[in-house]
């Protein structure tokens, strides 16, 4: 089984609808984080959690929120759906810092079309 | 702030051919160095990284990486690109504070029989 699944794998919803993406991780890392993927940008951090309690925006974070609901499962809602959200989500886990650096896994993706 | 700059968007090599990839990076702090792979329809997997020590480091499937401080680069190669090497390929550079990573646009290798 993966260690960090992604729910749905794509979705083609329309403009204003509120919609969640979840990550489920079975890795037993304590920081989870969330991406989103467009072409000829790379990956940009939405959010970040170090553990249940603690929420970080990352450099993309209007128009998105996110809730930590367990250790393992950490989810993304976009409020009100825009068409210039459609992308590439990712969802990836890490472990705490040790030796100074942060692996980070990935999950497989989520594909989202907003029309 | 830390930044990585990713030189050509698309690759192409031929089959057997040397896989170059570039990377430089801008870091105030001396930065943790990670090249990741994208095949379609997957995930990102790390391929290597590079945090202290040798500045040579051998990663996954052939590939390896040079960490040269003196030129801010983190180029990937691999001796002979094989068929299945064809994917995107992410550079990326640990944040100031450890805590997240900072991730080139990507490189999509196209690798030609």
């Amino acid at each position: 089984d993966a260690d960090v699944t992604q729910t749905p794998r794509n979705r083609i919803t329309k403009t204003g609808k509120r919609i969640m993406l979840e990550c489920s991780q079975t890795k037993g890392h304590d920081r989870m984080y969330w991406y989103r993927q467009d072409p000829g940008l790379g990956l940009r951090l939405i959010y970040y959690s170090f553990d249940v309690k603690d929420i970080n925006k990352g450099e993309i974070s209007d128009g998105y929120s996110v809730s930590r609901q367990a250790q393992a499962k950490f989810s993304l809602s976009l409020e009100s759906a825009i068409p210039n959200q459609t992308a590439l989500y990712f969802c990836a886990t890490s472990d705490l810092d040790r030796g100074g650096y942060n692996e980070q896994f990935f999950g497989p993706g989520t594909r989202l079309t907003v029309l | 702030a830390q930044s990585v700059t990713q030189l050509g968007s698309h690759v192409s090599v031929s089959e057997g051919a040397l896989v170059l990839l570039r990377c430089n990076y801008s870091s105030s702090v001396p930065p943790y160095l990670f090249w990741y792979v994208q095949y379609p329809n997957q995930g990102l997997q790390l391929l290597l990284k590079y945090t202290t020590g040798a500045t040579l480091v051998k990663g996954i499937n052939g590939f390896e990486a040079e960490f040269k401080k003196s030129e801010t680069s983190f180029h990937l190669t691999k001796p002979s690109a094989h068929m299945s090497d064809a994917a995107e390929y992410f550079c990326a550079v640990l944040g100031e504070y450890g805590n997240k990573l900072v991730f080139g646009a990507g490189t999509i290798l196209r690798v030609k029989s």
